[in-house]
C-alpha cells in the first residue's frame, strides 16, 4: 500500500521569503508524484507532477520540487513567496496498483504568507 | 471553456434523506472519480470510474452509490446510510495524460 506523509500541517512565512513544504511518501513500486493548490472553498489545482526523467520539477506560479527516490521525498518549494500564495497544499502519489490510477493524498500543509 | 462542473455548490440534506450530487465534464476523459474531504485528513476517494457503465468502490464508499450512465456525468448519492456525511466533496477526472487527475470545484454538503 502507498502512503504520503505531509509532516507541516501548517507553515508560516513572510512575503518574498523562501519555503519549502514536505512530503515524504512509502512504495515498493514505482510511483508518479504531485502536488496540489487549494484556494479556500475550491476544488484542486496541479501545481506540478513528477512521472519521469529530471528529477527536479518545474511547476506553475514558480513553484518546484525535487524527487529524492533514496529519501523518498518530493519536497515543494519556491525561492520568494508572496501573499497570495497563501493556501493548502497537498502532495499525492500514484502508482501501479493494479487498476485505476487512485490517488493517495497527504493530510496537506497550509502556507500562511504574512506581510 | 472545457473543464469539470459541480453542482450545487451547497448542499443540505435532512435526516433521512438521500441527496445527489452532480458531477459534469466535457474534456472527454475516460475516468471519474470522487472524493471526500475533511479537515486535517486529505482527500479520500469514495468511487472511481474507469469507463461507461462502469465503477468500483474506493476506501470509504459505504453509505455512497454512483452511477456512470454517460462518459461525461459521474453523480454521487449520499443515502441516508452515511451517518456522518458532512464534508467537501471533489469530483476529478483523469483523460490520456498519464496519471494526472482534474478537480472540479467542489460541492460542500450540510446536515440540517
Amino acid at each position: 500500500a502507498q502512503s504520503v506523509t505531509q509532516l507541516d500541517s501548517q507553515v508560516p512565512v513572510f512575503e518574498e521569503a523562501p519555503v519549502e513544504l514536505r512530503c515524504n511518501y512509502s512504495s515498493s513500486v514505482s510511483v508518479y508524484l504531485f502536488w496540489y493548490v487549494q484556494y479556500p472553498n475550491q476544488g484542486l489545482q496541479l501545481l506540478l507532477k513528477y512521472l519521469s526523467g529530471s528529477t527536479l520539477v518545474k511547476g506553475i506560479n514558480g513553484f518546484e520540487a525535487e524527487f529524492n527516490k533514496s529519501q523518498t521525498s518530493f519536497h515543494l518549494r519556491k525561492p520568494s513567496v508572496h501573499i497570495s500564495d497563501t493556501a493548502e497544499y497537498f502532495c499525492a502519489v500514484s502508482g501501479p496498483t493494479g487498476g485505476g490510477n487512485k490517488l493517495t493524498f497527504g493530510t496537506g500543509t497550509q502556507l500562511k504568507v504574512e506581510l | 471553456d472545457g473543464g469539470i462542473t459541480q453542482s450545487p455548490k451547497y448542499l443540505f440534506r435532512k435526516e433521512g434523506q438521500n441527496v445527489t450530487l452532480s458531477c459534469e465534464q466535457n474534456l472527454n476523459h475516460d475516468a471519474m472519480y470522487w472524493y471526500r474531504q475533511d479537515p486535517g485528513q486529505g482527500l479520500r476517494l469514495i468511487y472511481y470510474s474507469q469507463i461507461v457503465n462502469d465503477f468500483q468502490k474506493g476506501d470509504i464508499a459505504e453509505g455512497y452509490s454512483v452511477s456512470r450512465e454517460k462518459k461525461e456525468s459521474f453523480p454521487l448519492t449520499v443515502t441516508s446510510a452515511q451517518k456522518n456525511p458532512t464534508a467537501f466533496y471533489l469530483c476529478a477526472s483523469k483523460g490520456q495524460e498519464k496519471e494526472t487527475q482534474y478537480f472540479g470545484p467542489g460541492t460542500r454538503l450540510l446536515v440540517l
